[in-house]
């Protein structure tokens, strides 16, 4: 079976600071990892997403996402963070062999001015 | 995203009701799935199809079913309506690789 977890429920950051959004998978084979974003109101959009090669993968918005095998995470993040990306934020999980996604529970981001 | 819509787009029923909630694309993918979301829950899946032919359940598919009428319409039904399916809906489509999903707008959904 593959799961995600997502292990805060909120993040507060000021504006102009770094933000990092964590996410932990389980999967039985090779991952594939992706990030949505979630604004009020509106449905999912996709940010960025993970297949193979560079580690580091670079998103819509000025985010990026480390892939980390050994620690089987999937951190989200951002040098300097705006009040407009204040949003829900998903990470979401597919192994080779299925056929599905799996995303996780979701974190608030809230960007204080 | 305009190229996924989805009607109503809210909607109140009562307890033992059929309601029938729609999905159309103009996006030509051959994949389609629904989703609900609940607080602190995530999205789960109920139902997906990968084409006109191939339908298949997800997590959580008992009190629901659905009916793939052509290649860009994927309707969901709930037979008989209960207050624990109030739940934000979700449609959403993708390409032949099932990669990046793009998403309808969501219809909330209340049971009363």
């Amino acid at each position: 079976a593959q799961s995600v977890a997502q292990p805060e429920d909120q993040v507060n950051v000021a504006e102009g600071n770094p933000l990092t959004v964590k996410c932990t998978y389980s999967v039985s084979g090779n991952p594939y990892l992706f990030w949505y974003v979630q604004y009020p109101n509106r449905g999912l959009q996709f940010l960025l997403k993970y297949i193979t090669g560079d580690n580091l993968v670079k998103g819509s918005y000025g985010f990026e996402a480390e892939f980390n095998k050994s620690q089987t995470s999937f951190h989200l993040k951002k040098p300097s963070a705006l009040v407009s990306d204040s949003a829900l934020y998903f990470c979401a999980v597919r192994d080779t062999g299925r056929r599905a996604l799996t995303f996780g529970s979701g974190t608030r981001l809230q960007v204080q001015p | 995203d305009a190229d996924v819509t989805q009607t109503p787009r809210n909607r109140i029923t009562k307890t033992g009701k059929r309601i029938m909630l729609e999905c159309s694309q103009t996006k030509g993918h051959d994949r389609m799935y629904w989703y609900r979301q609940d607080p602190g829950l995530g999205l789960r899946l109920i139902y997906y199809s990968f084409d006109v032919k191939d339908i298949n359940k997800g997590e959580i598919s008992d009190g629901y079913s659905v009916s793939r009428q052509a290649q860009a319409k994927f309707s969901l039904s709930l037979e008989s309506a209960i207050p624990n399916q109030t739940a934000l809906y979700f449609c959403a489509t993708s390409g032949t690789s099932g990669m990046e999903q793009y998403f309808g707008p969501g219809t909330r959904l209340t049971v009363t």
